[in-house]
This record gives structure tokens, C-alpha cells and sequence, in this order.
């Protein structure tokens, strides 16, 4: 079956501009939970979301939301861009909420200027 | 705060070779997961540990759990090129219901 699907896979921003990521889920996951990877923090998580509700949160500041949709499909906006969000974004989902293997997909490698 | 810490962070070994990673953490779980990245790519899930004393093997990787100790260990025996990437593990933080990683160790197989 279909792994999970980040889109998209590499984008360029500048500072003070949004972006917005989308995450596909395993078919019949429920919950996304979505990550930072940088080279100095390593994974962070970010949030995670089940039956379209955000059931826990990282610590990130307001900037950083998202949403999960009634598909199971997710996004995570980013706005007001600095340059320290320049990161590898990974999405990853899972049969369990708050628990349990992660399935992750390749990540949305953004650069920000 | 549940903390996870994975050592060595850099491993380099000759192919043929035997090792272990560490992999300790801070507060009470049964749950413990190892990963493996490739450079530039995603996270693999590699083993799931539910219990104390499990144990699992795949090819020339074999992990293990206790967790009276908060340890997990990541055993290679006899390493080939191809196990070259960054190994993870991962605990589900039971107070925030997340999954917390450690800093991953980078392993470099030599010929």
C-alpha cells in the first residue's frame, strides 16, 4: 500500500513570507504527527493530530499550526518565516494516537533566505 | 521531562566488525522504537520493542529492551557498508503523548 506522501518536497522562501505543507497518511492512519529535523536540535516534534483534532503540541511557538482534514490529510503552516526554520519537515503517521510505530514520509526540505 | 540519549553520536567501523549502541532514557516507558536514515532521506522503522526483555533480530541488527534499566541496545554483528546511516531510537513520552527521539548515531562502515 501507498506510503505517506509529503508535498511538496523542496521549496525556497524568504523571511516574513508562510508556507504551507501537505502530508497524505497511510490509508486507514488516523494520526499525523509532524517533525523538525535540523542539524543542531535534531528531531523535534511539532504536533500531532487524530479525527481532525490537534491532540498534543511541541514546543514551538504560534507561528507553527496545522490541521488535519476529514481525509486524514494534513497540513502545517509555518508563517512569518525566519531563517533559523530552515529544516527537514517530516510527517509521519500511525494506526495509534499518541503512541506507537511512526511511518514516516521523505520530508519537505525547506530553505529559508 | 523524558530525555533520550543515544551514545556513541559517531560510530566509524570496519566492515566485519561487531558493536552496540546505546540507547538510555530518562523516565518510565515500555514502549522503545529504533529507526534508521539514510542521508537526505526519511526515517525507517527498523525495530518496535513493547515489553521488557524483548528482543529482535533482522539481518545483522539485533535490538533489545529493559526496562528496569531504561536501556535499549542496538547490536551489529559484522558490519557490512550498507548498514551505513544514522540510527534513532525513539520513546513514547507517555506525559505529552508524543514520541521522543535521541540525537541519533551516525554509523560509517569501512571497507
Amino acid at each position: 500500500k501507498a506510503g505517506v506522501t509529503q508535498t511538496p518536497r523542496y521549496l525556497i522562501k524568504t523571511r516574513g513570507q508562510q508556507v504551507t505543507l501537505s502530508c497524505s497518511p497511510i490509508s486507514g492512519h488516523r494520526s499525523v504527527s509532524w517533525y523538525q529535523q535540523t542539524p543542531g536540535q535534531g528531531l523535534q516534534f511539532l504536533f500531532e493530530y487524530f479525527s481532525e483534532t490537534q491532540r498534543n503540541k511541541g514546543n514551538f511557538p504560534g507561528r507553527f499550526s496545522g490541521r488535519q482534514f476529514s481525509n486524514s490529510r494534513s497540513e502545517m503552516n509555518v508563517s512569518t518565516l525566519e531563517l533559523g526554520d530552515s529544516a527537514l519537515y517530516l510527517c509521519a503517521s500511525s494506526l495509534l494516537v499518541g503512541a506507537g510505530e511512526l511511518f514516516f514520509g521523505e520530508g519537505s526540505r525547506l530553505t529559508v533566505l | 521531562e523524558l530525555k533520550v540519549e543515544q551514545n556513541p553520536l559517531f560510530l566509524s567501523m570496519q566492515e566485519g566488525k561487531n558493536y552496540t549502541i546505546y540507547c538510555n532514557y530518562s523516565t518510565t516507558s515500555d514502549r522503545l522504537y529504533w529507526y534508521r536514515q539514510d542521508p537526505g532521506k526519511s526515517l525507517e522503522s527498523l525495530f518496535v520493542l513493547l515489553s521488557n526483555g524483548a528482543v529482535k533480530q533482522e539481518g545483522r541488527l539485533m535490538a533489545s529492551l529493559d526496562t528496569k534499566a531504561r536501556l535499549s541496545t542496538l547490536h551489529i554483528t559484522a558490519a557490512v557498508h550498507d548498514l551505513s546511516a544514522t540510527y534513532f531510537c525513539a520513546v513514547d513520552n507517555i506525559n505529552n503523548n508524543d514520541m521522543r527521539f535521541g540525537a541519533g548515531t551516525r554509523l560509517t562502515v569501512k571497507p
